[in-house]
């Protein structure tokens, strides 16, 4: 299993520009999270999703849409970027069950740069 | 508010053993996660307690005192390799499978030879 894979790793977009972030995980996982880290930071929760077709904002969701059309997939993306999401963003999928959805599982990250 | 307080950096040396600390106050709790991660990667889960008590996994050990709003990631036999940043994380809310995680701002281990 590859896990949970994000694409681009890194992107710098201008001011004003909108972007993507890919998103997807082979674990079958329900759950699926998107977070950003800013430097010396923990992570910030932007949108989840308990499964296809149903998303919800967490903390940090201003700037932000996401989609959830299937189990595997869960993109985020920035409208009208400003310097402020200049972050790391990861993505992160877990189980279903109480009994085994507390652990999350993380991709590598997106480094994003706004200027 | 919703809080967690960890120390924001810890020196230690190869060998030894070190204790990092987590208190939180949030308006939740159904548990308490500890994440590793390494400079410019992923966060990687380590250890989950939701009990009070003391959790072993290989060197590493994990408390909770629900009581006391305080727990403890314990790194023993201290390797290079654990040179990396440690965050708390309270599970504040879970609904449905959904579980909503508060981490705190990360402690960063140096351990040296």
């Amino acid at each position: 299993n590859a896990g949970v894979t994000q694409t681009p790793k890194f992107r710098i977009l201008k001011i004003g520009q909108s972007m993507t972030l890919q998103c997807t995980q082979d674990m079958n996982h329900n759950y699926m999270y998107w977070y950003r880290q800013d430097p010396g930071m923990g992570l910030k929760l932007i949108y989840y999703s308990v499964g296809a077709g149903i998303t919800d904002k967490g903390e940090v969701p201003n700037g932000y849409n996401v989609s959830r059309s299937t189990t595997e997939d869960f993109p985020l993306r920035l409208e009208l970027a400003a310097p402020s999401q200049t972050s790391v963003y990861f993505c992160a999928s877990s189980y279903s069950t109480e009994a085994n959805s507390y652990e999350q599982y993380f991709g590598p990250g997106t480094r994003l740069t706004v200027t | 508010g919703q809080s967690l307080e960890q120390p924001s950096e810890v020196t230690a040396v190869e060998g030894a053993i070190v204790q990092i600390n987590c208190t939180y106050q949030t308006s939740g709790f159904y548990g308490l996660s500890w994440y590793q991660q390494h400079d410019g990667g992923a966060p990687t889960f380590l250890s989950y307690n939701a009990l009070d008590g003391l959790e072993e996994t290989g060197r590493f050990s994990s408390f909770l005192s629900r009581s006391d709003s305080y727990g403890y990631l314990l790194l023993q036999e201290l390797q290079m390799k654990d040179s990396a940043s440690y965050f708390c994380a309270v599970r504040d809310e879970y609904a449905g499978g959904y579980n909503k995680l508060i981490f705190g701002a990360g402690t960063r281990l140096a351990v040296h030879p």
